[in-house]
């Protein structure tokens, strides 16, 4: 079966650090993606992790740890427009891009 | 450089039609693959199509089906339509099926009455 956990709801305050978990338990593992949807828009891909450690692309980060099924996003110096949902997938073939998502999280931030 | 387009962005049809959503990807991506988001189940993978074949499919009945054409836009069918196939459809693209980026259009919203 395919499993992934992230929490639904957190909340942040601008200019602060967030740090948003994933555990998984799939079927096959062949790299990690995180993806941020704000409401009534598509999801625009932010990180992407096949191997352990972390990745860092500007104010945001992904960190991945295969052994433990764990992958965390961390967000920096917050802002008002980071609000959104932020979906943790699975890519779970060996070759083709079947992605088994999260439930996502949705993260406020306030002021 | 366009996006992944996907129309049309909003229908409404009533249960037992059938409907067709199209999806053109990006520029030079020849891998399409199409999702369903629903508040309940969030984002589940419906299937994904490279040089114009079905190469994997995830666990929806066989009244979703899809095919490509050979300039790799994608074309969705929902035949017999139920209420909970009420949703949001999002295509995504990348080059290749080899694991790399899928980037998503702004989606579908299905409305089934």
């Amino acid at each position: 079966g395919q499993n992934i956990d992230q929490p639904t709801e957190m909340t942040a305050t601008e200019g602060a650090i967030v740090q948003i978990n994933c555990t998984y338990q799939t079927s096959g593992f062949n790299g990690l993606f995180w993806y941020q949807q704000h409401a009534g828009e598509a999801p625009t891909f932010l990180s992407y992790n096949v191997l352990d450690g972390l990745e860092e692309k500007g104010r945001f980060s992904s960190f991945l740890s295969r052994s433990k099924g764990y992958s965390y996003l961390l967000l920096k110096e917050l802002q008002m427009k980071d609000s959104a949902s932020y979906l943790c997938a699975v890519r779970v073939m060996e070759y083709g891009n079947k992605l088994v998502f999260g439930a996502g999280t949705i993260l406020r931030v306030k002021s | 450089k366009a996006g992944v387009t996907q129309t049309p962005r909003y229908l409404i049809k009533t249960r037992g039609q059938q409907v067709t959503l199209s999806c053109s990807p990006i520029s030079g991506h020849r891998s399409v693959s199409w999702y369903q988001q629903t508040p309940g189940q969030g984002l589940q993978f419906l299937f994904e199509y490279f040089s114009e074949t079905q190469r994997n499919k995830g666990n929806f009945p066989g009244r979703f089906s899809g095919r490509q054409f050979s300039n790799s836009r994608s074309e969705m069918n929902v035949s017999t339509l139920e209420l909970g196939d009420s949703a949001l459809y999002l295509c995504a693209s990348s080059l290749d099926p080899s694991g790399n980026i899928q980037y998503f259009g702004a989606g579908t919203r299905l409305s089934v009455l």
